[in-house]
């Protein structure tokens, strides 16, 4: 068990540009979530994917954010034409239906928008 | 919809000190209850958790019981060591039945530094 990882750590990009975030979760796990957390605040929703299928997006999801996890394994976020507001802390986690529904997060991508 | 209330801080204690971090919640269902903590440069980690009303979860010398009646979840310990120094946050996690989701939501954090 190697945990949630993600990358970059860090990404620091130019209005406009787009970026895209990897999610690798638990093997095992076939539950896949994504929170964006700002600074001096607890994360907040994002989307939620059961093996492959994108079952939920929060209204925080502009058209602007896309989420996919092709064969229900690692997943990835795309933000396109990035906004200064877009700075954040990018959160994924992972959890396995029935045990406990206890979600273990990986370490995060930092976002910042200049 | 669900929302998580916590003490704003930072809580600052000396070492062997006692700690309580309180936490109140709103929710529509039977959410189960959580607490992470997230060390300094490092990513959220499940500190304890419970399912029902009246359990008490544990891990490290931390403790916190789902009080039902109270809609709380308030963090204690005994004695604070300095590696205790971290943002804890409360949580729920409730069933929306549609999708199966359990996502997390989550109280705005509190930060405890402990002085030797």
């Amino acid at each position: 068990d190697t945990g949630v990882s993600q990358n970059p750590r860090h990404k620091i990009t130019k209005r406009g540009q787009n970026v895209t975030f990897r999610c690798d979760p638990i093997s095992e796990h076939n539950r896949l979530y994504w929170y964006r957390q700002t600074l001096g605040q607890g994360p907040e929703f994002l989307t939620y994917f059961q093996n492959e299928a994108q079952l939920e997006k929060s209204r925080l999801l502009s058209d602007r954010f896309s989420a996919e996890r092709p064969k229900g394994s690692f997943s990835t976020l795309e933000i396109q034409r990035t906004e200064q507001g877009d700075s954040a802390m990018y959160l994924c986690a992972s959890s396995l239906t029935r045990q406990g529904w206890e979600q273990y997060f990986g370490p995060g991508t930092r976002l910042t928008v200049t | 919809g669900n929302s998580v209330t916590q003490m704003e801080g930072p809580v600052t204690l000396s070492e062997e000190a006692f700690l309580t971090i309180n936490c109140t919640y709103t929710a529509t269902g039977y959410p189960s209850l959580f607490w992470y903590v997230q060390y300094p440069g490092e990513g959220l980690q499940l500190l304890l958790k419970a399912t029902k009303a009246d359990d008490k979860g544990s891990n490290k010398g931390f403790e916190a019981t789902y009080r039902k009646e109270t809609t709380s979840f308030h963090l204690e310990k005994g004695s604070v060591q300095v590696s205790d120094s971290a943002v804890y946050f409360c949580a729920l996690s409730d069933l929306k039945g549609d999708t199966g989701r359990r996502a997390l939501t989550f109280g705005s954090g509190t930060r405890l530094q402990v002085q030797p």
